[in-house]
């Protein structure tokens, strides 16, 4: 089983409608993050978390939302999606080691029509 | 000015080629450098990563980073069909606070047999 796992991997969705993402770890990692990647873009910081309590906007949280319902659970919503958050959706964890390497899931590929 | 530039290729090379791979950045409080790689439908995996200047080696694989001139790359040696992925730069001024990593667009490689 993977360490970070996203539902659904894909969705496909109308605009206006509420949308969630969720993500589960199994790393036992404090940390956890929701990325947006986009052609041309790379990868841009939505909302992260470093414990249950805590939660941080991101450089483009606009339009967004994030639950942290446990250590291991952090879900993004988008209240009311629009055809601009058409993108590829990262979750991803990290611990204190040395490298602060990011653990990613494999991705929420989300369409809004 | 994007804080991090990165020609997005795509590159394509022959089995058994060099491959350099560069990115460009603005910002010269980074300090920690990474190179993550991403196959196609999956999440980006730490590749290397690098503290401040110099070089670091690992397998095929050398990163240099020149804060002099703002300039880091990848090199890939006797490159494989099995390295054809994206390459995402990625660095940050601390290295745990992952909220400030800025990552690259990435470069689309692909080793042809």
């Amino acid at each position: 089983d993977a360490d970070v796992t996203q539902t659904p991997r894909n969705r496909i969705t109308k605009t206006g409608k509420r949308i969630m993402l969720e993500c589960s770890q199994t790393k036992g990692h404090d940390r956890m993050y929701w990325y947006r990647q986009d052609p041309g873009l790379g990868l841009r910081l939505i909302y992260y978390s470093f414990d249950v309590k805590d939660i941080n906007k991101g450089e483009i949280s606009d339009g967004y939302s994030v639950s942290r319902q446990a250590q291991a659970k952090f879900s993004l919503s988008l209240e009311s999606a629009i055809p601009n958050q058409t993108a590829l959706y990262f979750c991803a964890t990290t611990g204190t080691e040395n490298t602060g390497e990011l653990f990613f899931g494999e991705g929420s590929r989300l369409t809004v029509l | 000015q994007k804080e991090v530039e990165q020609d997005p290729g795509p590159l394509s090379v022959p089995e058994g080629a060099i491959v350099s791979l560069n990115c460009t950045y603005s910002n010269s409080a980074f300090q920690y450098f990474m190179w993550y790689r991403q196959y196609s439908r999956k999440g980006p995996e730490l590749l290397m990563y690098t503290y401040s200047s110099g070089n670091k080696e690992d397998g095929r694989f050398t990163a240099q980073v020149d804060k002099s001139s703002k300039y880091i790359s990848l090199f890939i040696r006797d490159s494989q069909p099995s390295d054809s992925a994206t390459y995402l730069c990625a660095m940050s001024a601390k290295k745990t606070s992952y909220d400030k990593v800025i990552f690259g667009p990435g470069t689309s490689l692909s080793v042809i047999p």
